[in-house]
């Protein structure tokens, strides 16, 4: 599958700051984009989801934009805990078979 | 009421041996995956099922081999290990093209 890009690699933030992380793809026919949490050691987990026919979604701290024109999609995470720490990375699903592509992940890290 | 379980959690081998990994999910989805984190966190599709037959079967050795006996199983046979495949493999399931994919807690492999 066409790859997704990812940035940045790394981000540490101050608590309560926001954190914004952004993913690019190439595959104009995606139309559904997760993101997944792992914290050290444990197994990534959909913390949002977004499908192609909205351009945002939001569930407390956390939202998704998706700009399906420039192919980009973007997390938000405001008033960061510590607990937010870890890995988050963003996904596209290929139009058949359930194929997901994941980015290579950001090190989100919350400075108390 | 686990919903995607792995066994085992640790898997320490010498190379050239063989191994196997076992994933069982209770969430009634029709779809199951294999994926492969490296050291750098990188998360890579290697297999998929669906009703117990193969749909995605990206560049992996053949010394790799997928078992689907049932909807709710999957498991993954490795012949003759190698160093490089030290890793994390990742189950999880889904329903067939509806997103969300729920993730086994991860089998920590290590080929000394």
């Amino acid at each position: 599958g066409e790859n997704v890009e990812q940035h940045p690699s790394t981000l540490s933030v101050q608590e309560g700051d926001s954190a914004v992380i952004k993913c690019t793809y190439s595959d104009s026919a995606s139309n559904y984009f997760p993101w997944y949490k792992q914290e050290l050691g444990k197994r990534p987990q959909l913390i949002i989801d977004i499908r192609s026919n909205v351009g945002e979604k939001k569930d407390q701290r956390i939202a998704v934009t998706l700009n399906k024109t420039a192919k980009h999609f973007s997390l938000h995470i405001t008033e960061t805990q510590p607990e937010d720490s870890a890995v988050y990375f963003c996904a596209r699903e290929e139009t058949s078979g359930s194929r997901l592509t994941f980015g290579e992940g950001t090190q989100l890290t919350v400075n108390p | 009421d686990t919903a995607v379980s792995q066994t085992p959690k640790y898997l320490v081998t010498q190379m050239g041996n063989d191994k196997s990994i076992k994933c069982e999910q209770n969430l009634g989805h029709d779809t199951m995956y294999w994926y492969k984190q490296d050291s750098k966190k990188f998360l890579k599709i290697m297999f998929s099922y669906n009703n117990k037959e193969l749909i995605i079967n990206e560049t992996v050795p053949n010394r790799f081999s997928p078992k689907s006996p049932d909807k709710a199983h999957l498991n993954l046979h490795i012949n003759s290990l190698e160093l490089g495949d030290s890793a994390v493999y990742f189950c999880a399931s889904s329903q067939f093209e509806q997103g969300e994919q729920y993730f086994g807690p991860g089998t920590r492999l290590t080929v000394t």
